[in-house]
């Protein structure tokens, strides 16, 4: 089965502590992505990766920090920088398609289960 | 102005009955309009994609995008109360030579049996 993975399914934090969460997926993927929604929020783009080895900073990248070692995985680091790190977390992975002019976009995008960060 | 914005909601209906769920946004340079569905505590799922002017209908759900008006929508016929979900409209925005995904705070629908 394609899909996405993201552990661990909740996580909890103490203040102070740097927290990873994992994300994989198994689509062959080009383009993936962070986000974090809070309660009776829309998603806001934290981190996107549009190729390996490769990362951009989307709305709300600070206190957060990211890698892209391989095509399949985008671990997403909480660090203690983070103020009010509490939320939901979700990764995403998409294909991208070209647009005139040279630019690309972002095609549809497929979520992973979540990972809910709580800071004690 | 919010680039995607949608009514919070809730929107409630009967059971049957048919639901309209409205977005509009802000960059006349979109190209691709999406709607998920979320159920609450859980990630969003991929109801409809839709990226040129007009209707598209697929089963119970109609999408139906204006460019010129810069408006999306989704119809939900026959509405179940397994469609009480919160529903995103997604809008691909973007200056910097890759469009990303802009997520409205979505509209929360109640159908009632």
């Amino acid at each position: 089965d394609g899909g996405i993975t993201q552990s661990p399914k909740y996580l909890f934090r103490k203040e102070g502590q740097n927290v990873t969460l994992s994300c994989e997926q198994n689509l062959n993927h080009d383009a993936m992505y962070w986000y974090r929604q809070d309660p009776g929020q829309g998603l806001r783009l934290i981190y996107y990766s549009q190729i390996v080895n490769d990362f951009q900073k989307g709305d709300i990248a600070e206190g957060y920090s990211v890698s892209r070692e391989k095509k399949e995985s985008f671990p997403l680091t909480v660090t203690s920088a983070q103020k009010n790190p509490t939320a939901f977390y979700l990764c995403a992975s998409s294909i991208e398609v070209p647009l005139a002019g040279g630019w690309t976009s972002t095609d549809t995008q497929y979520f992973g289960p979540g990972t809910r960060l709580t800071v004690l | 102005q919010k680039e995607v914005e949608q009514n919070s909601g809730p929107l409630s209906v009967p059971e049957g009955a048919i639901a309209s769920l409205n977005c509009t946004y802000s960059d006349r340079g979109s190209q691709s309009f999406f709607w998920y569905r979320q159920y609450s505590g859980k990630s969003p799922e991929l109801i409809m994609f839709i990226y040129s002017n007009g209707d598209k209908e697929d089963g119970r759900f109609t999408a139906q995008l204006n460019k010129a008006s810069q408006y999306v929508s989704l119809l939900i016929r026959d509405s179940q109360p397994s469609d009480s979900a919160t529903y995103l409209c997604a809008v691909t925005l973007g200056n910097t030579g890759f469009q990303k995904l802009v997520f409205g705070t979505g509209t929360r629908l109640l159908v009632s049996p």
